[in-house]
């Protein structure tokens, strides 16, 4: 019954370092989604996914990497982390076909890049 | 650029009053989502509008949707202090699955 997790909960890392944060449900959802959300800026999707195997760009992808070889694993890669990356994270994932098209979201990720 | 921008950003109401938040956004859509953030934590639905709708509503929410003034309208009525919490409105972009969040709406409800 745990839905859907992130993990770490909280991450520093520095400047280049390679990050990953993971994101797992439980639920079988065929979408799952990353988001950062900033101050003034509300929540952005960074990546999304359709299904195992088919990712899509948002509205800022540009310095992550996603794969989805699980339905139920959906990690957000930073390739070479920037200070600008230092955000909250939130993994969310969505079941059209049962549960329409209601986000179900994680605890979030606090990362900051040093 | 973002595609919901919510109004007001910030609003404080006594406990009992109604609160109304206000959503616009750009394009075409397949539906609108209005999620509730407590501090620090995750999004948790609320409601869900279709383009096809108007009017829904849920306990004490209420949701308009005005598709030819691209926008929408969360009202809150007899707030509680426990409804304090910032609002977000989420726009599916129509013939995608892509959801756009707007800046959100941060409400205090005194009690």
């Amino acid at each position: 019954d745990a839905g859907i997790t992130q993990s770490p909960r909280y991450k520093i890392t520095e400047t280049g370092r390679q990050v990953t944060l993971m994101c797992h449900q439980t639920w079988s959802h065929s979408y799952m989604f990353w988001y950062r959300q900033d101050l003034g800026h509300g929540l952005r999707l960074i990546y999304y996914s359709a299904a195992a195997d088919i990712t899509d760009k948002g509205e800022v992808p540009d310095g992550y990497v996603v794969s989805r070889s699980k339905t139920e694993n959906f990690p957000l890669t930073l390739e070479s982390a920037t200070r600008s990356q230092t955000s909250v994270y939130f993994c969310a994932s969505s079941d059209r076909g049962r549960a329409g098209e209601t986000q179900y979201f994680g605890p979030g990720t606090r990362l900051l890049v040093l | 650029s973002q595609q919901g921008e919510e109004d007001p950003q910030a609003l404080s109401i006594q406990e009992g009053e109604n609160a109304t938040m206000n959503c616009s956004y750009k394009t075409s859509i397949n539906n609108l989502q209005w999620y509730r953030q407590n501090s620090g934590r995750g999004l948790v639905h609320l409601i869900l509008i279709r383009s096809n709708e108007r009017e829904k509503h849920s306990g004490r929410l209420r949701v308009t949707l005005d598709t030819s003034k691209k926008s929408s309208s969360l009202l809150i009525t007899a707030s509680r202090a426990a409804d304090t919490a910032s609002y977000f409105c989420a726009t599916e972009i129509a013939r995608t699955y892509k959801y756009i969040f707007g800046t959100g709406t941060r409400l205090k409800v005194l009690a």
